[in-house]
């Protein structure tokens, strides 16, 4: 039963332009979201966060955006970068839990 | 290092052997996980602990899989009697307290059961 989704595997952008990886959730009970970033033959690595209290964060060039009411969250990066390339995993956890839950990735190749 | 260290980085082993996978957190963390990674899927939970204790030990797939932190630091994932259908990359995290905030991945320890 996955919790989080991505539905797209994969996505490819232009160097500048916006790349947008989407992520669904299915328990209401979430209320901190996450986005890490994975390079291969590395362990996935922090990029930014969401508490559910807010529908936007936003670090540099990249923001996170919460739908809370659609169970929905995005994470835009602008402008895309070739060092952007990488697989993006979605986390989601509950305040009343410990486990952090993970969508499958979306793997974002940015086209110099 | 300043960053959670696993090892092996690779492990090859045959089935029914018993393997041992070893992850050192960033000092200070007391919140340690073990995450499952199989081809083509999202990090898997496995088991937390806080300290020395396993909070959660719901993700474990089985009798066969188990994990220690002794000492609140180093932990390990055991794996008696291994089927090919555990083969994975085996993620450790760390973290300051548990409570929600950013995970501190290692690399990782690709496990290969032939």
């Amino acid at each position: 039963d996955q919790q989080v989704k991505q539905n797209s595997p994969s996505l490819s952008v232009q160097e500048g332009r916006i790349s947008i990886l989407n992520c669904d959730y299915t328990n209401s009970m979430f209320d901190y979201f996450l986005w890490y970033k994975k390079y291969p033959a590395e362990g996935p690595t922090f990029l930014i966060s969401i508490s559910s209290i807010k529908d936007k964060n936003e670090d540099g060039r990249f923001t996170v955006f919460l739908n809370k009411s659609a169970k929905h969250l995005s994470l835009h990066i602008v402008p895309s970068q070739p060092g952007d390339s990488a697989v993006y995993f979605c986390a989601a956890s509950a305040s009343t839990g410990n486990q952090f839950y993970f969508g499958t990735g979306t793997s974002l190749t940015v086209i110099p | 290092g300043a960053g959670v260290s696993q090892t092996p980085s690779n492990k090859v082993t045959e089935k029914g052997k018993y393997v041992e996978l070893r992850c050192d957190p960033i000092s200070g963390h007391t919140a340690l996980y073990w995450y499952r990674q199989s081809l083509g899927q999202g990090p898997e939970f496995l088991i937390y602990f806080q300290g020395t204790g396993a909070a959660d030990d719901s993700g474990l797939p089985n009798d066969r899989f188990f994990a220690v932190r002794p000492e609140g630091s180093v932990s390990t994932l055991k794996i008696q009697r291994t089927e090919r259908g555990d083969s994975a990359v085996y993620l450790c995290a760390s973290s300051f307290s548990g409570d929600t905030g950013e995970l501190f991945f290692g690399e990782g320890s690709r496990l290969t059961v032939l």
